[in-house]
């Protein structure tokens, strides 16, 4: 089965500071992973994934991920915090083949502080 | 173009009546998907649609909740006898192929239901 974890449904940090959301997986094989952005009164959208190759992955608006599979981990970082990125934020996995069921965690609400 | 479009984008009802969410994805998306969004709990999957293929219900939480797509676009969710605990934002999400095989989700901005 697969699942993930998003430690602290809350984050707050400052304008200018680097942000972390920490995504921990489980699966019984490689899995695809995702993180996706739920803006104010928006949709959610894909802000980045990853299925293969390079393990650091880059998205929208400055956001990069890093898969370790040692840790089965995907944490989420951005160096420099702007007012806009203010948002909730879900992790998700799913396998490479097979099911396509889209496992969501449940999301982290960033607030940043002027 | 035009995204994945839900309607209504709210609706409040009484306990015990019947609703019905439409969902109108992405025109060309093979795959629908139905997530359920509560506060606190995340996106929970609901039931997703593959084409011709039979639907995964796997995620229905009750024998209340049912869905279908019709002609392989629009899909709609009906919830009948509703309970207070099924007061959430509905989200309906489409994908060319389906996650598996390396396509993202776009999801509409759901429909928020309240049962009192």
């Amino acid at each position: 089965a697969q699942s993930v974890t998003q430690l602290g449904s809350h984050v707050s940090v400052s304008e200018g500071a680097l942000v972390l959301l920490r995504c921990n997986y489980s699966s019984s094989v490689p899995p695809y992973l995702f993180w996706y952005v739920q803006y104010p009164n928006q949709g959610l959208q894909l802000l980045l994934k990853y299925t293969t190759g390079a393990t650091l992955v880059k998205g929208i608006n400055g956001f990069e991920a890093e898969f370790k599979k040692s840790e089965t981990s995907f944490h989420l970082t951005k160096p420099s915090a702007h007012m806009s990125d203010a948002a909730e934020y879900f992790c998700a996995v799913t396998l490479k083949t097979g099911a396509n069921n889209l496992f969501f965690g449940t999301g982290t609400r960033l607030t940043v502080i002027p | 173009g035009a995204g994945v479009s839900q309607s209504p984008s709210n609706k409040v009802t009484e306990k015990g009546k019947d609703v019905e969410l439409r969902c109108d994805p992405i025109s060309g998306h093979t795959a629908l998907y139905w997530y359920r969004q509560s506060l606190g709990q995340g996106l929970e999957f609901l039931i997703y649609f593959q084409g011709n293929s039979a639907p995964d219900k796997s995620g229905l939480p009750s024998d209340r909740f049912s869905a279908e797509r019709t002609g392989g676009s629009v899909s709609t969710l009906t919830i009948q006898r509703t309970q207070q605990e099924d007061s959430a934002v509905y989200l309906c999400a489409s994908s060319p192929a389906g996650v598996g095989n390396n396509s993202p989700l776009h999801f509409g901005n759901g429909t928020r239901l309240t049962v009192t």
